[in-house]
């Protein structure tokens, strides 16, 4: 079946605007995650949603980072007043459950390159 | 801060066995060990997990050493579509995975 999905795949901004990244879990699925992978690094957590709501919103770096997700399905990752840090890969995961043990499955990332 | 412990960088001969190995001295009793990989300018790909027992799937198989304090993922037969980086990575029922460096497996032809 389709897997993860993330649009754009890649996004270059200047410095001060604001982007939208989205994600597209996998059918069926309950749980979803955002994290960040900035060049040579491994992942950071974001913030995790269990259907709409975000039990967990620590991850988020600074307040102009938010995400949302809408009818438990399609979610966005909204960074407004972009900075150059901001650079990053930024991957969105799913799962069939919340927590637990469920096995998260990635999609192939948005590349955002702020100028 | 990650729990495991993993070398660097690797290499393998193609169509050799590579094994990968992790430590993670501080695991509990209710922590799963779980593998992904990351191809280059790819998104995360789940490969196993284990608790106690060794496991196999069409990947790979995991060897966890029976005080659970390190383990070894084994890809049976290398190809050069399995030079990725690789990621151990200790998990309890929390929902967040906390990611290492991992291995960077570079298969050799």
């Amino acid at each position: 079946g389709a897997g993860v999905s993330q649009s754009p795949s890649n996004k270059v901004t200047e410095k001060g605007k604001d982007v939208e990244l989205r994600c597209d879990p996998i059918s069926g699925h309950t749980a979803l995650y955002w994290y960040r992978q900035s060049l040579g690094q491994g992942l950071e957590f974001l913030i995790y949603f269990q259907g709409n709501s975000a039990p967990d919103k620590s991850g988020l770096p600074s307040d102009r980072f938010s995400a949302e997700r809408t009818g438990g399905s399609v979610s966005t990752l909204t960074i407004q007043r972009t900075q150059q840090e901001d650079s990053a890969v930024y991957l969105c995961a799913s799962s069939s459950g919340g927590g637990g043990y469920e096995t998260q499955y990635f999609g192939p990332g948005t590349r955002l390159l702020v100028l | 801060d990650a729990k495991t412990t993993q070398p660097t960088s690797m290499d393998c001969a193609e169509g050799r066995a590579a094994n990968l190995p992790c430590n993670h001295s501080t695991i509990s009793g209710n922590e799963y060990v779980y593998w992904y990989r990351q191809i280059h300018s790819q998104g995360p790909q789940y490969i196993i997990h284990g608790l106690k027992n060794n496991e196999t799937n069409e990947m790979a198989s995991l060897i966890i050493t029976e005080d659970r304090k390190s383990s070894t993922l084994i890809l049976p037969h290398a190809t050069l579509r399995d030079t990725a980086v690789y990621y151990c990575i200790v998990r309890d029922s929390n929902y967040q995975l906390i990611w290492g460096a991992g291995t960077k497996l570079i298969i050799k032809p």
